[in-house]
């Protein structure tokens, strides 16, 4: 099945550095590649995601980038503020119809 | 957009006795519901795929007399803990996506907490 390697898992930048999250993913059948946002004691809400037949994707201070020849996808956040604290997770989908999700990056952005 | 209600959000009861937990899909049909388990800072452990009309998925390790997932109509999944004890204590959240197919985005609900004295 597919296994999805997340790094790293706690992540702490000043307000208005950038921050990147790296996943990669062991299913060359995956396709589809959401990033979802868990604020504390909250449901996990997609933010970004990419599909296979694009290389980059940005919405804004989020962007997503994915090299299907290595099997891995990034998330960027740039000028990071205080309310990007949460957990990220990258999650791949495809292969099988069972999402499979990271382990989760902590997120601190300090003021 | 896509809303899952995942009912209750907070539990607290006595060892031994079962638990209800309702996902439903308020405005899109889901033949595909999954369930799983998060401790604190840790990721989403898929329990099972719950699967309209037909028996639910489990993970290895997960017990499918303990955890009874139904799932009788494309708005609805319950997951029942059967008997339950502290160690059963977590939280508990559902998703689905709105084609079923799992290269969509997942919608999840709110989450329960269990708490078992």
């Amino acid at each position: 099945g597919e296994n999805v390697e997340q790094h790293p898992s706690t992540l702490s930048v000043q307000e208005g550095d950038s921050a990147v999250i790296k996943c990669t993913y062991s299913d060359s059948a995956s396709n589809y590649f959401p990033w979802y946002k868990q604020e504390l004691g909250k449901r996990p809400q997609l933010i970004i995601d990419i599909r296979s037949n694009v290389g980059e994707k940005k919405d804004q201070r989020i962007a997503v980038t994915l090299n299907k020849t290595a099997k891995h996808f990034s998330l960027h956040i740039t000028e990071t503020q205080p309310e990007d604290s949460a957990v990220y997770f990258c999650a791949a989908s495809g292969g099988s119809y069972i999402p499979t999700f990271g382990r989760g990056t902590s997120l601190i952005v300090h003021p | 957009g896509a809303v899952v209600s995942q009912h209750p959000s907070w539990v607290i009861c006595k060892s031994g006795t079962s638990v209800k937990i309702e996902c439903r899909s308020l405005d899109f049909q889901a033949t595909t519901m999954f369930w799983y388990r998060q401790f604190p800072k840790q990721s989403l452990m898929l329990m099972a795929t719950s699967n309209e009309g037909s028996k639910a998925t489990y993970e290895q390790g997960v017990e499918k007399d303990k955890f009874l997932i139904n799932h009788a109509s494309l708005t609805l999944s319950t997951l029942t803990v059967t008997s339950a004890h502290p160690e059963d204590s977590s939280f508990y959240i559902c998703s689905a996506g709105e084609s079923g197919d799992s290269n969509q985005p997942q919608h999840f609900g709110d989450g329960t907490r269990l708490s078992i004295l």
